[in-house]
């Protein structure tokens, strides 16, 4: 069945520090790919989302693209900032009629100042 | 925007009473909603699809009859927990569907 893995956390970086947070999966067709972020306490916001391979999705200086050939939608910044420590999930649509998703377990990054 | 609301953002209740959460999409209107539950440190674990007017459709392993959704209108479902017990607590999180979905900021449910 369709499928997310993303890489284990804690990831612990420094502040201005460059963020790779992988994500691959398995899914039959193509679904969308989403990653979404999780503050403490709190519910789930849609950071950025993809449609299509190759499509590039960004927002708040986060970006992912939709790799077919790696089946990946690895998230990146270039600069992080404390206010980034959160809970990142990475997450695709089934591919059915009923166009749920299904999450990966999530990874957590914690920045230090 | 799409702005998704759950009301109370917290409750603690004694093990056999009901607890009812609800979930509003404020600015929209959402004829499909889901209910997610999630532990502590782990994923989001879909539980149940609240359709508007219609029955809900539950996950395999979710009990229907200690979980029940009703989505009455095109901006509210509601998750009733009955019969409380401890290991219902939980984070309880819902999301509604306008092209993507969007999520609700949760409901910590804690049973004592």
């Amino acid at each position: 069945g369709d499928s997310v893995t993303q890489m284990e956390g804690p990831v612990t970086l420094s502040e201005e520090a460059f963020l790779t947070i992988n994500c691959t999966y398995t899914a039959t067709g193509y679904p969308s790919l989403f990653w979404y972020v999780q503050y403490p306490g709190e519910g789930l916001q849609l950071l950025l989302k993809a449609t299509k391979a190759d499509d590039k999705g960004s927002n708040k200086g986060f970006e992912a693209t939709y790799r077919k050939e790696t089946t990946s939608f690895h998230l990146e910044k270039g600069s992080v900032q404390v206010s980034d420590s959160a809970v990142y999930f990475c997450a695709l649509t089934r591919m059915d009629s009923s166009y749920k998703l299904i999450f990966g377990s999530g990874t957590r990054l914690l920045v230090r100042p | 925007g799409a702005v998704v609301s759950q009301h109370p953002s917290w409750v603690i209740c004694k093990s056999g009473t009901s607890v009812k959460i609800e979930c509003r999409s404020l600015d929209f209107q959402a004829t499909t909603m889901f209910w997610y539950r999630q532990f502590p440190k782990q994923s989001l674990m879909l539980m149940a699809t609240s359709n508007e007017g219609s029955k809900a459709t539950y996950e395999q392993g979710v009990e229907k009859d200690k979980f029940l959704i009703n989505h009455a209108s095109l901006t509210l479902s509601t998750l009733t927990v009955t019969s409380a017990h401890p290991e219902d607590s939980s984070f309880y999180i819902c999301s509604a569907r306008k092209g993507w979905e969007y999520f609700g900021p949760g409901t910590r449910l804690t049973v004592t």
